[in-house]
């Protein structure tokens, strides 16, 4: 079965400062990976995916994410960090079925703060 | 266009009590899946439906079940409920469901069990 490992449960980071939010994953054949964020009191937001192609996946708001086939890694990254940019992230991969159809895999969570 | 909405916003209720929770998907969209979230074990998949149809289904009991109108609009319905499920319910929407688009989310349900 497919699973994603956020290493670190906090990072925190300077504003400024580029920024790292680590995540591996483990699947067999090509692997879908979705980078999600969550706002206090919202749900999860959009932030980018890897599905196919260039190994650096550029999002929304400035971050970006770049995928390791050797390593397994899908970590994502943002060259100077805000304090705006403080909230919850996840990672996630999609789970396919023998019947074609999927769910996905999250995460457990960074909690990203960014200090002023 | 309207984002995925959820009813209510917070509930509380007692062990053993039943609830249900109602999500919205955005127009046009066929998917609706639906998601625990509790601190520490990040998201649990519960279920997806698809064409008012279930495609997939999680590790969860019995108690957890759902339905999808032929409007796209889904329910799930948690039955005696435990202190245990106590947790945010995310639903999400996508317009055709094939796993590789991105996933709306709704705001969520917090359910409260005491």
């Amino acid at each position: 079965a497919q699973s994603v490992a956020q290493p670190e449960d906090q990072v925190n980071v300077a504003e400024g400062n580029p920024l790292t939010v680590k995540c591996t994953y483990s699947v067999s054949g090509n692997p879908y990976l979705f980078w999600y964020v969550q706002y206090p009191n919202r749900g999860l937001q959009f932030l980018l995916k890897y599905i196919t192609g260039d190994n650096l996946v550029k999002g929304s708001y400035g971050f970006e994410a770049e995928f390791n086939k050797s390593q397994t890694s899908f970590h994502l990254k943002k060259p100077s960090a805000l304090v705006s940019d403080s909230a919850l992230y996840f990672c996630a991969v999609r789970d396919m079925f023998g019947s074609g159809t999927y769910k996905y895999i999250f995460g457990t969570g960074t909690r990203l703060k960014v200090l002023a | 266009k309207a984002g995925v909405t959820q009813t209510p916003r917070y509930l509380i209720k007692t062990r053993g009590q039943q609830v249900t929770l109602s999500c919205s998907p955005i127009s046009g969209h066929r998917s609706v899946s639906w998601y625990q979230q509790t601190p520490g074990q990040g998201l649990q998949f519960l279920f997806e439906y698809f064409s008012e149809t279930q495609r997939n289904k999680g590790n969860f009991p019995g108690r957890f079940s759902g339905r999808q109108f032929s409007n796209s609009r889904s329910e799930m319905n948690v039955s005696t409920l435990e202190l245990g499920d106590s947790a945010l319910y995310l639903c999400a929407s996508t317009e055709t469901g094939t796993g590789v688009e991105k996933l709306f989310f709704g705001s969520g349900t917090q359910l409260s069990v005491l």
